[in-house]
């Protein structure tokens, strides 16, 4: 079964700390992986996309990992601000009987504290 | 360029009452798609839309749900009769290219059915 999983479910860190949050999928065959954005009462927002050869990707504070033997993904936040406090959602695709299809992972998320 | 829009922001109803949610995708996208977010299952893909035309409506959880898009501009998601389960923020989003594109999503619908 396709499966994207992330972990922590949600996470508490001070203002100007860094944050690893990790995205673990089951997806095949792979086609992308995306980072997403969401803030309370918002749709989400595209941080990063890597495809299966890429192995890291920089948004900003934000960077992106993917390991794509292990089909493991990290988002890495640096010095994180107050503003970063949100949902982040991983998102695999992945393609079945000549179509597209997204797996979206119930995300982890994150509050930051001053 | 205003983004996706979507109405109402937030519709409350009666079980057993049809419910229409409304999308203006962001001119120029080829792709629409319609989602359903809760706490315990996350984002869900229901159905997408390529030029227009439904090509994977098989996230529509039952016949109690169904999406049309008449024209470019205008999508709509119908729930007839609605049931408290159908209870969810449902986000239409949309992509210029392909599903793993980057979609743009709308600010969401907050859907209550007592």
């Amino acid at each position: 079964k396709n499966q994207v999983e992330q972990s922590p479910q949600s996470l508490i860190i001070l203002e100007g700390k860094n944050c690893t949050l990790q995205c673990n999928y089951t997806v095949s065959p792979f086609s992308n992986l995306r980072w997403y954005k969401q803030d309370t009462g918002r749709g989400p927002v595209s941080l990063t996309i890597m495809t299966f050869s890429e192995n890291t990707k920089s948004n900003g504070r934000y960077t992106a990992t993917l390991d794509a033997d292990t089909k493991q993904s990290s988002l890495h936040i640096t010095a994180s601000q107050l503003s970063d406090s949100a949902s982040y959602i991983c998102v695999v695709s992945w393609n079945s009987g000549g179509y597209q299809k997204v797996t979206f992972g119930i995300g982890t998320k994150l509050q930051v504290i001053p | 360029d205003a983004g996706v829009i979507q109405s109402p922001r937030h519709e409350v109803t009666e079980m057993g009452q049809e419910v229409t949610l409304r999308c203006k995708p962001i001119s120029g996208h080829d792709y629409l798609f319609w989602y359903r977010q809760t706490m315990m299952r996350g984002l869900e893909l229901l159905i997408y839309f390529n030029n227009n035309v439904p090509i994977d409506d098989s996230g529509m959880p039952e016949d109690r749900f169904s999406a049309k898009m008449p024209n470019a501009s205008f999508s709509t998601l119908k729930i007839q009769p609605s049931e408290p389960r159908d209870s969810a923020v449902y986000f239409c989003a949309s992509s210029r290219a392909a599903i793993a594109d980057t979609q743009y999503f709308g600010p969401g619908t907050r859907l209550t059915v007592l």
